[in-house]
């Protein structure tokens, strides 16, 4: 039972150019969710996806497209690269019962230069 | 925005000591959740108090809700090194609890 897990760890990227960061977790959870954290800030939600076959923005969507793969799936890409997208990203998902806990995988730290 | 906000922003102690965190909200809430972030990890979930509840114990952690005042207080009672990590409250402002707001987050140094 591996959790939430995030691929890749790290990446740079140039202004400009796009990538996909991948996250899948094995918990059967319904909802997943996609997170930045800057510097020295919590976290600011990007995308979430309740249930599988739906997507809705959070707080700070721009510049960012998700697609909820299947139920265990759940990937961010971003189109264009921006300095401004330097951040931590964090996966995250949930059950669907009540209001359970998050469960966060580890980080993608991504550098846009 | 910012709907939670943590204070004090950062806090050192020396072990055996207790550590308090308060968080702020804006909106009503259904419940609101706890975390923990080591340096350089992700965030693990402590504690969730829902918007009934008054207070919630759970180890060393005694967890306080105010919905009057918006506000809840995390108490980490006896700290140890191992205690020193990012503290987060976090709620959700959607009627859904879907969409989560996390606040910035109190850095707490325990020393040995």
């Amino acid at each position: 039972n591996a959790g939430v897990t995030q691929t890749p760890k790290f990446q740079v990227l140039k202004t400009g150019q796009s990538m996909t960061l991948q996250c899948a977790q094995d918990m059967n959870h319904n909802s997943m969710y996609w997170y930045r954290q800057d510097p020295g800030m919590g976290l600011r939600l990007i995308y979430y996806s309740a249930s599988e076959g739906t997507t809705d923005k959070g707080e700070v969507p721009n510049g960012y497209n998700v697609s909820r793969l299947n139920k265990r799936e759940f990937s961010l890409r971003l189109e264009s690269a921006a300095p401004s997208q330097t951040s931590v990203y964090f996966c995250a998902s949930r059950g669907s019962r009540g209001f359970f806990e998050q469960y966060f995988g580890p980080g993608t730290r991504l550098t846009v230069t | 925005s910012q709907q939670g906000e943590e204070d004090p922003q950062a806090l050192s102690i020396q072990e055996g000591e207790n550590a308090t965190m308060n968080c702020s909200y804006k909106t009503s809430i259904n419940n609101l959740q706890w975390y923990r972030q080591n340096s350089g990890r992700g965030l693990v979930h402590l504690i969730l108090i829902r918007s009934n509840e008054r207070e919630k114990h759970s180890g060393r952690l005694r967890v306080t809700l105010d919905t009057s005042k918006k506000s809840s207080s995390l108490l980490i009672t006896a700290s140890r090194a191992a205690d020193t990590a990012s503290y987060f409250c976090a709620t959700a402002e959607d009627n859904y609890g879907q969409n989560f707001v996390f606040g910035p987050g109190t850095r707490l140094s325990v020393l040995p």
